[in-house]
């Protein structure tokens, strides 16, 4: 079946601008995961879902970011007067439930520059 | 608040060799995972265990809950393998929902 998209892949904004950036997650998978992964680095939890509610959005580093999932399934991470340290891949993942046995699915992830 | 530390950083190996790398972590944790992740930048889950060892083909990943260490072997590995292997623990001993990552472990499988 189909894996977890992302969209769009590559995204270049200026500074200042607002970006959303969109997950689709795999059907019938309750948890959805952000991360975002700056060059040469691991990548760094954001956010993550349990249904529609944010069950953890503490590492969402400022009040620029935020996200939602309203309907459970599709989530979207917006990112208000973009600034170049944004810059980054911005990873989703889904799992069946975010139970300690269910495998995370990552998506390819979008490719965030901000000039 | 987990921390995790990797071990190399990098790791070069010719083709047939026998490949160990090292996570280690600071607060006792429900599982860990390790995730593969191609030039290409697309991450695969390879493991999530809690105890013992598991094997996946010529993939080996062993923890110590006690010691609070994984280690990931490679058998016979190829150069197919090439890739950053990073791992990954929840942040505050929980669930899986909030992962702190290691820096990750580049290796380069020369033929």
């Amino acid at each position: 079946g189909a894996g977890v998209s992302q969209t769009p892949s590559n995204k270049v904004t200026e500074k200042g601008k607002y970006v959303e950036l969109r997950c689709d997650p795999i059907s019938g998978h309750t948890a959805l995961y952000w991360y975002r992964q700056s060059l040469g680095q691991g990548p760094e939890f954001l956010i993550y879902f349990q249904g529609t509610g944010a069950a953890d959005d503490s590492g969402l580093p400022n009040d620029r970011f935020f996200a939602v999932r309203p309907e459970g399934s599709v989530s979207t991470l917006k990112i208000q007067r973009t600034e170049r340290g944004d810059s980054a891949v911005y990873l989703c993942a889904s799992s069946r439930t975010a139970g300690d046995a269910d495998t995370q699915y990552f998506g390819p992830g979008t490719r965030l520059t901000v000039l | 608040k987990n921390e995790v530390e990797q071990s190399p950083q990098n790791l070069t190996a010719q083709e047939g060799e026998f490949i160990t790398i090292n996570c280690s972590y600071s607060v006792g944790i429900s599982a860990l995972h390790w995730l593969q992740q191609h030039p290409g930048g697309g991450i695969v889950s390879l493991f999530m265990l809690s105890s013992g060892k598991k094997k996946h083909g010529r993939l080996i990943a062993t923890i110590n809950i006690q010691e609070k260490h994984s280690s990931l072997h490679i058998t016979a590995s190829h150069p197919r393998d090439s890739a950053v292997y990073i791992c990954a623990v929840p942040n505050y001993g929980g669930s899986q929902g909030n992962l702190i990552f290691g820096k990750g472990t580049k290796l380069s499988v020369k033929p």
